[in-house]
């Protein structure tokens, strides 16, 4: 199956850096790709949306100012906390479509990136 | 907005038995459901992917069924072991779009 591979994989950072995390789609081009967050023993949930050569599109409620994504390849995808406080810390996974064009079907994950602020 | 459900949301079995894990999504809509694993601190593993058009997919000693209609899945293991012992989350897609998680189902499945 398709691979979807994550950077780094831990991190640990102080209170009001910037965290860039890598999305990277390795045999297959996505033009959009998806970014979760999971907190402690609580399902995934969309952050936002990134389109390929597009803005992303965030859900309600995440501040698009402070997770910048930038989906500049087909297989590239970056999100980046910035000024990160304690309450970013989570585990935080994309994902992406393998199909091409206008449709896709299977999402397939990357192995999800633990952020940790002190 | 589309919620999905997961009943029950933890399960403790003796190994060997026979297992159902129920999922209930409330938009039929939808393009495709998928169930995934999840491990302690780990990442997502797909276990079976259903297409809308689909009523089951088989997998080893997993079958997952859909009725779109009436909004339900199930994910049935067979001959449960311990190694099966993880968070089964199940996921609805619509057409491009992002997944819809439920909250999982915790099993734990005794030696």
């Amino acid at each position: 199956g398709a691979v979807v591979s994550q950077h780094p994989s831990r991190v640990i950072c102080k209170s009001g850096t910037s965290v860039k995390i890598e999305c990277r789609s390795l045999d297959f081009q996505a033009t959009t790709m998806f970014w979760y967050r999971q907190f402690p023993k609580q399902s995934l949930m969309l952050m936002a949306t990134s389109n390929e050569g597009s803005k992303a599109t965030y859900e309600q409620g995440v501040e698009k100012d402070k997770f910048l994504i930038n989906h500049a390849s087909l297989t590239l995808s970056t999100l980046t906390v910035t000024s990160a406080h304690p309450e970013d810390s989570s585990f935080y996974i994309c994902s992406a479509g393998s199909g091409s064009g206008t449709s896709y079907n299977e999402q397939f994950f990357g192995p999800g990136t633990r952020l940790t602020v002190l | 907005k589309q919620e999905v459900t997961q009943i029950p949301a933890a399960l403790s079995v003796p190994e060997g038995e026979n297992l159902v894990l129920n999922c209930s999504f409330t938009d039929s809509a939808i393009y495709n459901l998928q169930w995934f694993r999840q491990d302690p601190g780990k990442g997502l593993t797909s276990l079976l992917l259903i297409q809308s058009s689909q009523r089951e997919q088989t997998s080893g000693r997993l079958n997952a069924s859909l009725d779109k209609s009436s909004g339900r899945s199930t994910l049935y293991i067979a001959a449960s072991q311990p190694g099966d012992s993880a968070t089964y989350l199940c996921a609805v897609a619509r057409r491009r779009r992002a997944l819809t998680f439920g909250s999982g189902t915790r099993l734990q499945v005794q030696p």
